[in-house]
């Protein structure tokens, strides 16, 4: 299947941490992404995560596998306004495309 | 390095008419994906290309199309279109071959509007 499924929705405060959950399908999957989006733009790449491994840090970002659950997590740390964006984790399927949630839509209010 | 670009950025078509995007990939990287995005079906995936050839096609009707010169730029092609073609179009560009380490690096998208 190819539906990763992730919240919707994110209202965060400035300073505060976000935690961003993700459920991805393919247990095979060997790499898992995150990637941000703001208005009008195209996808950055935030992070990615091998699968052998449980947890991976970048600077104010961490990702958090549990592959037995297929569940994925980011967390920004000290969230700022800059960080208010559509995020999406994403899988790889069939080992050339990327399969992806709907996105959560993160808010930062002062 | 220059990230992936893509033009034209925006573009207004009607019912009927076909249109041509293009995707130039970072200097480097021989492989093209392309996706689309819709508020209504999110981020689907359309074709991939490598060395010119066209490896993988997602669930798109033949409407859609598109190629890869020897420099690895792309094009992608609608034709006929319909007012549900109207979506942001990214395009992807990755180093290798494809496969779960070769990290995809997205360009700003052309957004299709038709009326």
């Amino acid at each position: 299947g190819e539906d990763v499924e992730q919240s919707l929705f994110l209202s965060v405060r400035e300073g505060d941490s976000s935690v961003i959950n993700c459920t991805y399908t393919d247990s095979s999957s060997t790499y898992l992404y995150w990637y941000k989006q703001e208005p009008g733009a195209g996808l950055q790449l935030l992070t990615y995560i091998f699968s052998n491994m449980d947890m991976k840090q970048d600077q104010r970002l961490t990702v958090l596998l549990n592959k037995k659950d297929k569940h994925l997590s980011l967390r920004i740390a000290d969230t700022q306004t800059g960080d208010s964006a559509i995020y999406f984790c994403a899988e790889t399927v069939d080992d050339y495309k990327l399969s992806f949630g709907a996105g959560t839509t993160v808010t930062v209010r002062a | 390095k220059a990230g992936v670009t893509q033009t034209p950025r925006y573009l207004i078509k009607t019912r009927g008419q076909q249109v041509t995007l293009s995707c130039s990939p970072i200097s480097g990287h021989r492989s093209v994906s392309w996706y689309q995005q819709t508020p209504g079906q999110g981020l689907q995936f359309l074709f991939e290309y490598f060395s010119e050839t066209q490896r993988n096609k997602g669930n798109f009707p033949g409407r859609f199309s598109g190629r890869q010169f020897s420099n690895s730029r792309s094009e992608m092609n609608v034709s006929t279109l319909e007012l549900g073609d109207s979506a942001l179009y990214l395009c992807a560009s990755s180093r290798l071959a494809g496969g779960p380490g070769d990290t995809q690096y997205f360009g700003p998208g052309t957004r299709l509007t038709v009326l």
